[in-house]
């Protein structure tokens, strides 16, 4: 069964790097397109960007200059980095695994990590 | 600011059929990229509940059922039960957002 596990900091002042990573553990790590998703109360949820195993990324437009997204195959792990965090990033991150089989849908999701960004 | 446009609540009672529309446009569901749907109960991550407009994940149970048509796509839930009140989410792609990921603004589904 495929288990998708998040860690990472969850409280930066403003101007900070927020820096989060996500395991997958019992499932293939390639074929599959891995992806940050995060939901705030007023914007609900907005698409980060997406890795996929060869190394390939696409990052949504509004936050394109302050996202990487990065992996390491080796241990099944990708990472999200989004620098010069403001209030406005305040929000509960989710990775999860974007299956081509299912038309790209996720189809595993972490369980979410609170990030509060403070002044 | 989701491209995707969701009623913000609906509401039945148990037993009753419920209805949630996703209206997107030419550069998303009406480009012919598939929908997605997700269920969201309180303080969970999102669950997959319909993919590639009318398919049901293994363990979701029939009463879910998906369908798109033109710019705009339906999740149904026939036979309304107590734990179906939650959070949905469509989800599709964009062209105009240079493929990117796009979500509804979701619905809350209230069982009376």
């Amino acid at each position: 069964q495929v288990q998708v596990q998040q860690w990472g900091a969850g409280l930066l002042k403003a101007s900070e790097t927020l820096s989060l990573t996500c395991g997958v553990y019992g499932g293939s790590f390639s074929g599959y397109y891995w992806s940050w998703i995060r939901q705030t109360p007023g914007k609900g949820l907005e698409w980060i960007g997406e890795i996929d195993y060869g190394g390939s990324t696409n990052n949504n437009p509004s936050l394109k200059s302050r996202v990487t997204i990065s992996r390491d195959t080796s241990r099944n792990q990708f990472s999200l980095k989004l620098n010069s965090v403001t209030a406005a990033d305040t929000a509960v991150y989710y990775c999860a695994r974007g299956s081509v089989e299912k038309g790209w849908a996720f189809d595993y999701w972490g369980q979410g990590t609170l990030v509060t960004v403070s002044s | 600011q989701s491209v995707l446009t969701q009623p913000p609540s609906v509401s039945g009672t148990p037993g009753q059929r419920v209805t949630i529309s996703c209206t997107g446009s030419s550069s998303n569901i009406g480009a012919g990229f598939a929908v997605h749907w997700y269920q969201q109960l309180p303080g969970t991550a999102p669950r997959l509940l319909i993919y590639g407009n009318s398919n049901r994940p293994s363990g979701v149970p029939d009463r879910f059922s998906g369908s798109k048509s033109g710019t705009s796509a339906s999740l149904a839930i026939t036979g309304l039960q107590p734990e179906d009140e939650a959070d949905y989410y469509c989800q599709s792609y964009d062209t105009n957002l240079s493929g990117s990921g796009v979500f509804g603004t979701g619905t809350k589904v209230t069982v009376l």
